[in-house]
């Protein structure tokens, strides 16, 4: 088991581009969630999907963000135009199905927009 | 509201034993989640409560009372590698769970 996978680790980016960050979730979890931490307001929850399909964007900050989970093996986060503001670790989490299990983490991308 | 309190930050001594507290507030419950954070790094499951009572893993112990609102962590002969963020967050309705904001624990020789 490789955990969940997320690429790129480290991004840094100029105001305006377009950055998309990748997650393979863990095989056999049918829950994938994106996160965003940073020291100011902790871990927010910005999508969530079951069985590839999205159940709760309400936490996307607004329409300059996107995600897609076209299949059980692959979710991106789109972010177009980056802001400076958006610089935050972003986390790829998944989830076997069942309310006993915690979510496993990937180990994040750190982007900063400059 | 849906609110989950812990202390921002605890300092401790290595080899001693040190309890993190969480209190929470939200509409339905199926269980609570304890997470430890290294910087730098993600978080990573620790112990999972549904049910009143003690669960014990080796040096990491979590207590959970239903009625109170109530959580705690214990760690038992702390190490160095114990310094980290402890994430307390809990499933309410649903799938989504809803975390605090994190104790930072520092541990001093």
């Amino acid at each position: 088991d490789a955990g969940v996978i997320q690429s790129p680790r480290h991004e840094v980016t100029e105001m305006g581009q377009e950055v998309t960050l990748r997650c393979k979730p863990i095989s056999g979890h049918n829950s994938l969630f994106w996160y965003r931490q940073t020291m100011m307001r902790g871990l927010e929850l910005l999508i969530y999907f079951n069985n590839n399909v999205p159940i709760d964007d309400s936490g996307m900050p607004e329409d300059r963000f996107s995600a897609k989970m076209p299949n059980a093996s692959f979710s991106t986060l789109k972010i177009q135009p980056s802001e400076p503001r958006d610089s935050a670790v972003y986390f790829c989490a998944s989830s076997p199905p069942g309310e006993a299990y915690g979510y496993t983490f990937g180990s994040g991308t750190r982007l900063t927009v400059v | 509201g849906q609110n989950i309190d812990q202390p921002t930050e605890m300092t401790a001594t290595e080899g001693a034993i040190v309890q993190i507290n969480c209190t929470y507030q939200t509409s339905g419950f199926n269980g609570l989640f304890w997470y430890q954070q290294h910087a730098g790094e993600a978080p990573t499951f620790l112990s999972y409560n549904v049910l009143d009572g003690l669960e014990e893993k080796g040096r990491f112990s979590s207590f959970l009372s239903r009625s109170k609102g109530y959580s705690y962590l214990l760690l038992k002969e702390l190490q160095m590698k114990d310094s980290a963020s402890y994430l307390c967050a809990v499933r309410a309705l649903g799938y989504q769970l809803i975390w605090g904001a994190g104790t930072k624990l520092i541990i001093k020789p």
